[in-house]
């Protein structure tokens, strides 16, 4: 089934560690985006790439980086994870500006 | 720049009842409005999005939202409930940029969990 795929799932991990968070999606979309979601704030966008090669800041991009380095994958990379990172994450893509974004499954993080 | 804001972080309707679901808008260009809909451990699924032309917009499983422009409003409603409706519900705005708009870098409103009681 054609989607998005994001993993894993759920991690724990140590404050001060370094983790990349994955991203593929198969549609062949062009723009993709990172989203963070906590209780009471919604979802607050992190880090954009409208097209391949390249990236954008959105709302909260501090602590986070992103590359896109082809069309499908869109990795998410916490340099040095803080407390104030644990959250659920959500990669979507859409096939450009103008069209519906589609969200993936989320990863569940938690930094201890 | 945009906001949103939902009225209620929790509703709870009988089954068969109407559901309303407040949304509304701030914004200094004509906005472009989304609600989606989130299930237990799930991502996000567009139920139904306003761009131009009619105001009353129908999405999936029943639900319709009528944008207002004098009133900054979005609400989402549906007239009966099913207890499939349960989820948490997500009105959102497209942010505006130099070179148009997105549909994908949205601003969210907080959220509103939806209960339905048999």
């Amino acid at each position: 089934i054609a989607g998005i795929t994001q993993a894993p799932t759920s991690q724990i991990l140590a404050a001060g560690r370094r983790m990349t968070l994955r991203c593929t999606q198969d549609m062949r979309h062009n723009a993709m985006y990172w989203y963070r979601q906590d209780l009471g704030l919604g979802l607050r966008l992190i880090h954009y790439s409208n097209t391949a090669g390249t990236t954008g800041k959105g709302e909260v991009p501090d602590g986070y980086s992103v590359s896109r380095a082809n069309t499908d994958d869109f990795p998410l990379t916490l340099a040095s994870a803080v407390p104030s990172q644990t959250s659920v994450y959500f990669c979507a893509s859409s096939a450009d500006r103008n069209t519906e974004a589609f969200f993936g499954q989320g990863t569940r993080l938690t930094v201890v | 720049a945009q906001s949103v804001t939902q009225l209620g972080s929790h509703v709870s309707v009988s089954e068969g009842a109407l559901v309303l679901l407040r949304c509304n808008y701030s914004s200094s260009v004509p906005p472009y409005l989304f609600w989606y809909v989130q299930y237990p451990n799930q991502g996000l699924q567009l139920l139904l999005k306003y761009t131009t032309g009619a105001t009353l917009v129908k999405g999936i499983n029943g639900f319709e939202a009528e944008f207002k422009k004098s009133e900054t409003s979005f609400h989402l409603t549906k007239p009966s409930a099913h207890m499939s409706d349960a989820a948490e519900y997500f009105c959102a705005v497209s942010v505006q940029e130099a070179g148009g708009t997105s549909y994908g870098k949205l601003t969210f409103g907080q959220g509103t969990i939806l209960t339905v009681h048999p």
